[in-house]
This record gives C-alpha cells, sequence and structure tokens, in this order.
C-alpha cells in the first residue's frame, strides 16, 4: 500500500523567512497530493492541493511543487508569519475501483518566532 | 465552519464500553471518511463511505464498525473499547467517489476512555 513520509517533523523560522517541507510517497498510482494545516485543537483544513498532471501550483504565499518521477512534493511557504504556527499534514491519494483512499504523512509541526 | 457537523464533541467513557460517534456531511456531498488522530499522531485513515456502501478500508480495527444511512450521515461504533483508543476521531465529507479530491473536515469527537 501507500507510504507516506514527511520531512521534517519539526521546523522552526523566523517571521518574515520561508519554510519547507517534504513528503515523498511509494505509490505511482497517487495522482492527488493535498497539503492540510491543523491548528490545536482544531479540524485539518486544506490549504492547497495539486494534482499529478501539474508540476507547480501557487495561492498567494504558499507553494507547493511536485516530481513525480522522484515520487516527491513540497509545500513552501514564503514570507511566514506567527499565524502560519500549525502542524501541516500532506496526503497522498490513489483512487481504485472502490474508491479513493488517503493517506497522510505524520506531520510537520511549524513554529513561526516572531 | 466546513459544514461537516460531529457529534457529541466530547465523549469520556470506561474501558470495554462501545459508543458511537455521529457525522453528517456537507449538503450534497456522498462520500464520508473517517479518521482517527491519536495524541501528537498524524491522521490515520479508517474507512470511507460512498452512497451508503462502504468503498475503501484502512487502519480498521475489528472492534471498531461504521456505516452511512439513506440520508448520508454515518455512524462509527467503537466496542470493548480500550485506554489506547483515546483519540480524536475525525468525519470528513467529499462530493463524489474519486473524482472531486477536496475533503472537508469536521470539528471532530474527542474519545476518551478511562
Amino acid at each position: 500500500g501507500e507510504n507516506v513520509e514527511q520531512h521534517p517533523s519539526t521546523l522552526s523560522v523566523q517571521e518574515g523567512d520561508s519554510a519547507v517541507i517534504k513528503c515523498t510517497y511509494s505509490d505511482s498510482a497517487s495522482n492527488y497530493f493535498p497539503w492540510y494545516k491543523q491548528e490545536l485543537g482544531k479540524r485539518p483544513q486544506l490549504i492547497i492541493d495539486i494534482r499529478s498532471n501539474v508540476g507547480e501550483k501557487k495561492d498567494q504565499r504558499i507553494a507547493v511543487t511536485l516530481n513525480k518521477t522522484a515520487k516527491h512534493f513540497s509545500l513552501h511557504i514564503t514570507e511566514t508569519q506567527p499565524e502560519d504556527s500549525a502542524v501541516y499534514f500532506c496526503a497522498a491519494r490513489r483512487i481504485d475501483n472502490y474508491g479513493q483512499n488517503f493517506v497522510f504523512g505524520p506531520g510537520t509541526r511549524l513554529s513561526v518566532l516572531p | 465552519d466546513s459544514g461537516v457537523t460531529q457529534t457529541p464533541k466530547h465523549l469520556i467513557t470506561a474501558t470495554g464500553q462501545r459508543v458511537t460517534l455521529r457525522c453528517s456531511p456537507r449538503s450534497g456531498d456522498l462520500s464520508v471518511y473517517w479518521y482517527q488522530q491519536s495524541l501528537d499522531q498524524g491522521l490515520q485513515f479508517l474507512i470511507q463511505y460512498y452512497n451508503g456502501e462502504e468503498r475503501a478500508k484502512g487502519n480498521i480495527l475489528e472492534r471498531f464498525s461504521a456505516q452511512q444511512f439513506p440520508d448520508l450521515h454515518s455512524e462509527l461504533n467503537l466496542s470493548s473499547l480500550e485506554l489506547g483508543d483515546s483519540a480524536l476521531y475525525f468525519c470528513a465529507s467529499s462530493v463524489g467517489l474519486a473524482g472531486e479530491g477536496e475533503q472537508f473536515f469536521g470539528p471532530g469527537t474527542r474519545l476518551t476512555v478511562l
């Protein structure tokens, strides 16, 4: 089955700096890769996603890149702000005859220091 | 607010007991997913239902079961509870079986087993 690894597990950056979180997946059939942000005690919220036919996607200060050959994708946050502090999860989705199966990475705890 | 509702918000029970968690998906969403998130852990996919039918199974224990009703709400039943079952249980919904990728998460049910 699919296995998603995520690094680093914790990341501290100074406000205004960039943050990069990397994920790798194992199943070449995975074709959709969302990123979720989860603040303490709250629900995960989708912040950006990318499909396998796209190499890069950007939304304001957030961007995601996908390398299908290497089976890895990354989240880039520029000009970080204290409110970016949260746990970030990557996920890989595979579709089979029965439905869609999401596998999440273990998460990265991002701390943005003022 | 994602439009996905979950009840109860908190649940405290004893080992060996059985509980039922309830989820109502967003209006129009046919797929429901259940996830378990233990303390400081990632999201573990448990099971997916689409329009009343089980469609995908993840790391769901035999002591756990779920169903989706004709009105599309879903229930997750946890029996013979153990201390290790204490976790945050999230429900998520999406429009389709596989074509629509984005999942919307509910606020979660925090289960504490004493």
